[in-house]
């Protein structure tokens, strides 16, 4: 069965500081989707970035990128130069396949990044 | 270029009564979705609609919430006979169908039932 896993409930940077937020996913589909969101506390989830299965090299989005391990199975988000405002829940999602069979998203747990001055 | 819209924001009702939530997607996207969000918890998929079509629902989708989205614009989330459980955060998304798929998603409305 699909499943993300996020076992970083809470993490703590120092601001200009880089960090990283976990992320590890289970799939048998050979095509399948990973993607990070934020989430401020005002609810919005914002997108990130985007990794598909079949890219062989790492997303980058600004100051973020995605650390993808295909064998691994793990797609973790890379925040270089904290800033306050990145403080927020983050959300690593994934969808599968490339049927027509689905398209929804299954996310991870999420974790809670609060950024220090 | 505005984003994924959703009214109301925030819905407080008793125990019994119907809501209606209305969402407005990025204009041109054929995809809308409708997630539930509880606290401290990932969102959760309920329903998914290419163009009009409601292709796909979650066992999460009982019988007393519908959707539609009758001129694949536009979609609403109807709940009937509300029930305490089912406070939480709806969001809403939508995509255009390419590689990527990208679900983009609106502010939420959030859902109290007293």
């Amino acid at each position: 069965a699909q499943k993300i896993t996020q076992t970083q409930p809470g993490m703590f940077v120092q601001e200009k500081e880089a960090v990283t937020l976990d992320c590890t996913y289970d799939t048998s589909d050979q095509s399948y989707g990973l993607f990070w969101y934020k989430q401020p506390s005002s609810g919005e989830m914002i997108f990130l970035i985007y990794q598909g299965s079949y890219d062989e090299q790492n997303a980058t989005e600004g100051r973020y990128s995605l650390n993808f391990q295909k064998a691994r199975k793990s797609a973790n988000l890379v925040i270089s130069a904290s800033q306050l405002g990145d403080s927020a829940m983050y959300f690593c999602a994934m969808r599968e396949g490339e049927t027509d069979s689905s398209y929804k998203l299954i996310f991870g747990s999420g974790t809670r990044l609060l950024v220090r001055p | 270029d505005t984003g994924v819209s959703q009214d109301p924001r925030h819905k407080i009702t008793k125990r019994g009564q119907n809501v209606t939530f209305r969402c407005d997607p990025i204009s041109e996207h054929n995809r809308l979705y409708w997630y539930r969000q509880t606290l401290g918890q990932g969102p959760e998929f309920l329903t998914y609609f290419q163009n009009e079509a409601q292709l796909e629902k979650s066992r999460l989708l009982s019988d007393r919430f519908s959707a539609e989205r009758p001129k694949g614009s536009f979609s609403t989330l109807e709940i009937q006979r509300t029930e305490q459980g089912d406070s939480a955060m709806y969001l809403c998304a939508s995509s255009f169908s390419e590689e990527a798929d990208t679900q983009y998603f609106g502010p939420g409305t959030r859902l109290t039932v007293l």
